[in-house]
């Protein structure tokens, strides 16, 4: 597609439900990531892949939150039993690399905005 | 202790003047990168400007530059004769290390408001 694309863009949800957020990143984009935006503040990074590997997933903040990329296209980021403190803009962002000093512009999705009742 | 360090919730500017945003930023690291992010109230994250740790020019792009002062380790954005359509949420953010991609870790933001 023409820029990264994220779905559903608003997911309200009551207290202990599980929620999937999908993001379809650039085509061609090797890398992907998952940010996490509270109203006010700056993204907070979650986890990143390479292709289909999970190269880092030090910012998940509790084993509720998983993500997946199975075919090195589409991640999903799920979250179990929501609490209502994980209501915030869930963001993805795609780049064509990361290696390197400067991986080149990360651009990001319209962000998946979650409430949790 | 805090990573990116923008000091300033909230400037305003005149049209048409120069205003500088405030960044300072802490790692033990040699290689580094930052960047700087432009967020609307639309909520997109459009990216301005990048500076590498190793770059020993000022980055620039258009009316964007980066007043890179790396012993004092800040990276502030200048931007030049703003416009109204510059008025927006503006994030600092910092890669740490050679290979970690687009894993950022950004400021607390500093609003700006450009006036008529």
């Amino acid at each position: 597609g023409a820029g990264v694309s994220q779905s559903p863009r608003y997911k309200v949800t009551k207290r202990g439900q599980d929620v999937a957020l999908r993001c379809d990143p650039i085509s061609g984009h090797v890398s992907l990531y998952w940010y996490r935006q509270a109203l006010g503040q700056g993204p907070e990074f979650l986890t990143y892949f390479n292709y289909e590997a999970q190269q880092d997933k030090s910012g998940l903040p509790n084993d509720r939150f998983s993500a997946e990329r199975p075919e090195g296209s589409i991640s999903t980021l799920t979250i179990q039993r929501t609490e209502q403190r994980d209501s915030a803009m869930y963001r993805c962002a795609s780049s064509l690399t990361a290696s390197g000093i400067n991986p080149g512009e990360l651009f990001f999705g319209e962000g998946s905005r979650l409430t949790v009742l | 202790a805090q990573k990116i360090t923008q000091t300033q919730p909230g400037m305003f500017v005149q049209e048409k003047e120069a205003v500088t945003l405030d960044c300072t930023y802490d790692t033990s690291d040699q290689s580094y990168g930052l960047f700087w992010y432009k967020q609307p109230s639309s909520g997109e994250m459009i990216f301005l400007i990048y500076q590498g740790s190793y770059d020993e020019q000022n980055a620039t792009e258009g009316r964007y530059s980066l007043n890179f002062q790396k012993a004092r380790k800040s990276a502030n954005l200048v931007i030049s004769a703003s416009q109204l359509g510059d008025s927006a949420m503006y994030f600092c953010a910092m890669r740490e290390g050679y290979n970690q991609g687009g894993k950022l870790i950004f400021g607390q933001g500093t609003e700006l408001s450009v006036k008529p």
